[in-house]
């Protein structure tokens, strides 16, 4: 499987700035997604992130919060904007295996706190 | 609506003991039912199941699917504190994943 690495891996933020969470890949994968996992609650998906083209938001989901970039096939990154303590949650970038959509593996997760 | 939903949501087992986590599931165009293990932040993988009545198997855990029902099982026998986690499962449908809101086990010495 595919190696994942993220940055940071955990930050604490002030009401109204943003973050830029970075993901690395150690090999070339068509599809990258961006997940979110509030206190309590399971993972819910922000976004797929497609190479070369803009990044596809689930529902409930803006690209003015949250713009993401895809610059190659490696490498992702979200952003969060003008962040609020709602925004306070645990941000994963997760990649397919191999392009086949059968499975997706997980980065170790950025821990984002919004005072 | 697609969804997918896990009993129990949580669950304390002594050492050496067996637990039965549940994964049951409601999409449209399912593919396979995948599951992990989630301690501190990342979902580490463990299963994928596509085939109904053919059990997975990795150790002390094993899974097994049951696409007429709709519902998947994960074992776990002679429980140790290491397998206190977060179980997720979640359906994939080739488009989306669809993650139940897991299973938390604690397993006491």
């Amino acid at each position: 499987s595919a190696v994942i690495s993220q940055k940071p891996s955990r930050d604490i933020c002030q009401r109204g700035t943003s973050l830029t969470i970075q993901c690395q890949v150690d090999s070339q994968v068509t599809m990258m997604f961006w997940y979110r996992q509030q206190p309590g609650q399971s993972l819910t998906l922000i976004a797929t992130a497609n190479q070369g083209s803009e990044a596809t938001y689930e529902s409930g989901f803006v690209i003015d919060k949250f713009p993401i970039s895809r610059p190659n096939l490696t490498f992702s990154t979200l952003t969060v904007s003008n962040m609020s303590p709602e925004d306070s949650s645990i941000y994963l970038c997760s990649v397919d295996d191999r392009g086949t959509a059968d499975t997706q593996y997980f980065g170790p997760g950025t821990r984002l706190t919004v005072l | 609506e697609d969804k997918v939903v896990q009993s129990p949501l949580s669950l304390v087992v002594h050492e050496g003991d067996t637990v039965t986590l549940n994964c049951s599931y409601e999409v449209t165009n399912f593919r396979s039912l995948l599951w992990y293990k989630q301690e501190k932040k990342a979902p580490t993988f463990l299963f994928m199941l596509t085939s109904s009545g053919i059990e997975k198997k990795s150790g002390r855990l094993s899974s097994i699917l049951d696409k007429k029902e709709l519902f998947s099982i994960l074992n776990i026998t002679a429980t140790q504190t290491g397998d206190s986690a977060i179980y997720l499962c979640a359906a994939n449908t080739g488009n989306q994943f669809y993650f139940g809101t897991g299973t938390s086990l604690t397993v006491i010495p």
